[in-house]
């Protein structure tokens, strides 16, 4: 069965800085990736998807993220942070065959300061 | 385009009673929606994959008489929560795949419920 791991439950950054949220996940195939982003009380934006061909792909608010077959990774990267980011993010991989929801991970908390 | 939309936003209703939470593809038909459950400051939990004009597909330990779901249109879904609990209160994610499309779900902005 697909699952994704999010290692770090909550980061806190400061406004300015880089960021990197990273997610592993384990799936047979090449999987579709996706990376959502939820402000409290509030449903899932999508910041940005990997389904095939280049695996550095762009995303909306200045996020990006790296597919990395050899490290099962997927990791989201921003280089200069906002307050407005704070959020909560989730990694998540599907669908597959058989299964057309989509698995996520236990998302990582960002906090940035001023 | 690709909007879902969810209502009510927030419901609070007695123990033993039902709740009727509506999920609706606005500029799309969906064939699948999906209802996610989701406890605070916690991941999605996908509860059951609801197929228009068939029955729904419930994960396991979901109980489906509790959870009852109605996909009666390409747009709109239904969950139902019956003789609701307090350990019913959660916040409910539904997502819609369009029909015809592969990989992409789009995402409600979710229902909180409150069982008094």
């Amino acid at each position: 069965a697909q699952s994704v791991t999010q290692p770090d439950i909550h980061i806190t950054v400061s406004e300015g800085a880089s960021l990197e949220l990273r997610c592993n996940y384990s799936y047979g195939a090449t999987p579709y990736l996706f990376w959502y982003v939820q402000s409290p009380g509030q449903g899932l934006q999508l910041l940005l998807k990997y389904f095939s061909g280049d695996t550095l792909v762009q995303g909306i608010k200045g996020f990006e993220a790296e597919f990395k077959r050899s490290q099962s990774s997927f990791n989201l990267r921003k280089p200069s942070v906002h307050w407005s980011d704070a959020a909560e993010y989730f990694c998540a991989v599907g669908p597959y065959t058989g299964r057309r929801a989509l698995t996520f991970g236990s998302g990582t908390r960002l906090q940035v300061q001023p | 385009g690709a909007v879902v939309s969810q209502h009510p936003s927030r419901v609070i209703c007695k123990s033993g009673t039902s709740v009727k939470i509506e999920c609706r593809s606005l500029d799309f038909q969906a064939t699948t929606m999906f209802w996610y459950r989701q406890f605070p400051k916690q991941s999605l939990m996908l509860m059951a994959t609801s197929n228009e004009g068939s029955k729904a597909t419930y994960e396991q330990g979901v109980e489906k008489d509790k959870f009852l779901i109605n996909h009666a249109s390409l747009t709109l879904s239904t969950l139902t929560v019956t003789s609701a609990h307090p350990e019913d209160s959660s916040f409910y994610i539904c997502s819609a795949a369009k029909t015809g499309g592969l990989y992409e779900q789009y995402f409600g902005p979710g229902t909180r419920l409150t069982v008094t």
